[in-house]
C-alpha cells in the first residue's frame, strides 16, 4: 500500500535551517507529482510547494525564496530544505502525493517543526 | 489567490443526522474542488474531488455538489466516525488553496 513517512522535524532557532525528508513506498514514485503542505497548531492547511515528474517546481509566496523542494527518484524520497526559518513557520509538515488533477490522495503522518529561541 | 470560505465554522449534530457543509470561492473554480476529512492527530483524507466524485473507498453517505463559487459537502446520516474537521481545496488556479475548515462535533 502507499506509504509516506516524513522525518527531520525538530526544534530550530529563528533564522536557522532544517531539511525534511519523505520516504515513499508502495507506488512508482517517479510517476507522481508531490507536494509539501503544512498545518500550524490549531489552524488549517496551507499548501507550500509542488514538484512535478520533470522536476518542475512551484511555491507559495509565503515560502518562496526560503524553501526548496527536491526529489531523489533513486531513493524514492522527497525533500524540503527550509532556510531563514521564522516563528510563523512552526507547524506540522506533511508530504502528500498529488493526483494528475492536483488533489492529494495520500499523506504522510506529518513532521513537527518548531521555530523558537 | 483564490480564497475559500467555509461555513459554518462548527456544526453540532447528533449521530444519524444530516450534515451540510458549505465552501464558497472568491472567484469561479469551475468544478475543480475537493473535500478532505481530518481527525485529531491524523493526516487529512481525500473524500471528494472535482466537486462531486467520491474518492476510492469513500462511503456513499458522503456526497458533493456545486460549481463556480458555491459548493456543498453533504453527509446523509452521520456515523460516529464522521465527527471530524472538513476542508475544501481548489485546484483551478495556482497557488492551490484550502478553506479554513468546518468542525463537525457531537451535539
Amino acid at each position: 500500500q502507499v506509504q509516506l513517512v516524513e522525518s527531520g522535524g525538530g526544534l530550530v532557532k529563528p533564522g536557522g535551517s532544517l531539511r525534511l525528508s519523505c520516504a515513499a513506498s508502495g507506488f512508482t514514485f517517479s510517476d507522481y507529482y508531490m507536494s509539501w503542505i503544512r498545518q500550524a497548531p490549531g489552524k488549517g492547511l496551507e499548501w507550500l510547494s509542488y514538484i512535478g515528474s520533470s522536476s518542475y517546481t512551484s511555491y507559495a509566496d509565503s515560502v518562496k525564496g526560503r524553501f526548496t523542494i527536491s526529489r531523489d527518484i533513486a531513493k524514492n524520497s522527497l525533500y524540503l530544505q527550509m532556510n531563514s526559518l521564522r516563528a510563523e513557520d512552526t507547524a506540522v509538515y506533511y508530504c502528500a502525493r498529488a493526483t494528475t488533477l492536483n488533489y492529494f490522495d495520500s499523506w504522510g503522518q506529518g513532521a513537527l517543526v518548531t521555530v523558537s529561541s | 489567490e483564490i480564497v475559500l470560505t467555509q461555513s459554518p465554522a462548527t456544526l453540532s449534530l447528533s449521530p444519524g443526522e444530516r450534515a451540510t457543509l458549505s465552501c464558497r470561492a472568491s472567484q469561479s473554480v469551475s468544478t475543480y474542488l475537493a473535500w478532505y476529512q481530518q481527525k485529531p492527530g491524523q493526516a487529512p483524507r481525500l473524500l471528494i474531488y472535482d466537486a462531486s466524485k467520491r474518492a476510492t473507498g469513500i462511503p456513499a453517505r458522503f456526497s458533493g455538489s456545486g460549481s463556480g463559487t458555491d459548493f456543498t459537502l453533504t453527509i446523509s446520516s452521520l456515523e460516529p466516525e464522521d465527527f471530524a474537521v472538513y476542508y475544501c481545496q481548489q485546484r483551478s488556479i495556482w497557488p492551490l488553496t484550502f478553506g479554513g475548515g468546518t468542525k463537525v462535533d457531537i451535539k
